[in-house]
């Protein structure tokens, strides 16, 4: 089993519409956890960093954590072409080592 | 404020050579992060630095090495250069190891082996 797992799309939808990422993650333990977004040929940009269960909001984006379904996602809402991208989940394993996942190739279509 | 930084932008060797990549972290970050990612792949973990001593190390060969000087800037170096080696080399920095701080990611070093 994958230490961080994610659907490697790629997700379509319409401009407008709500788009659901989805992560799970397998180290119980793991406390903190993050959504990168990543354009292609560049490097990963950090959009969401969640450490309680439960949904936290800034802007368009909401991430949500389950610990204990160890479950991680994010949401964009009103969704745009300029939100086509690949987007990371990250979990902090131990201390200090950042686990990635494959990322999942998001498409917004106008 | 500037963001995190590194160099070259790309790079191109041969099988068999060795390669010195550089990273300056935000100003204030006191740790840094290196990551090796390959198309269609997250970044993979090599090594994290912090106040100058490794903290972390991830499962990479030893041919990969790395160290932290006074400014918080960082190299890592790779030797006897494999094709397997090409890929993009991220930097990240942050404001130090705790699980709660967030990294930042530099714009990357390509290499190519040939």
């Amino acid at each position: 089993q994958k230490e961080v797992e994610q659907n490697s799309g790629p997700l379509s939808v319409p401009e407008g519409a709500i788009a659901s990422l989805n992560c799970t993650y397998s180290d119980r333990g793991s406390q903190s956890f993050f959504w990168y977004r990543q354009y292609s040929g560049k490097s990963p940009e950090l959009i969401m960093s969640i450490y309680s269960n439960g949904d936290k909001e800034d802007g368009r984006f909401t991430a949500q954590l389950n610990k204990a379904s160890q479950y991680v996602s994010l949401l964009i809402r009103d969704s745009q072409p300029s939100d086509s991208a690949t987007y990371l989940c990250a979990v902090i394993a131990g201390t200090y080592k950042y686990i990635f996942g494959t990322g999942t190739r998001l498409k917004v279509l106008a | 404020d500037a963001g995190v930084t590194q160099s070259p932008t790309h790079l191109i060797k041969t099988r068999g050579q060795q390669v010195t990549l550089r990273c300056s972290p935000i100003s204030g970050h006191k740790s840094v992060s290196w990551y090796q990612q390959v198309l269609g792949q997250g970044p993979q973990f090599i090594f994290q630095y912090y106040e100058k001593e490794e903290r972390g190390r991830g499962n990479f060969p030893d041919r990969f090495s790395a160290r932290q000087f006074p400014n918080y800037s960082s190299e890592l170096n790779v030797n006897a250069l494999l094709l397997g080696d090409s890929a993009l080399y991220l930097c990240a920095s942050s404001l130090g190891v705790r699980s709660a701080y967030e990294q930042y990611f530099g714009p990357g070093t390509r290499l190519t082996v040939t």
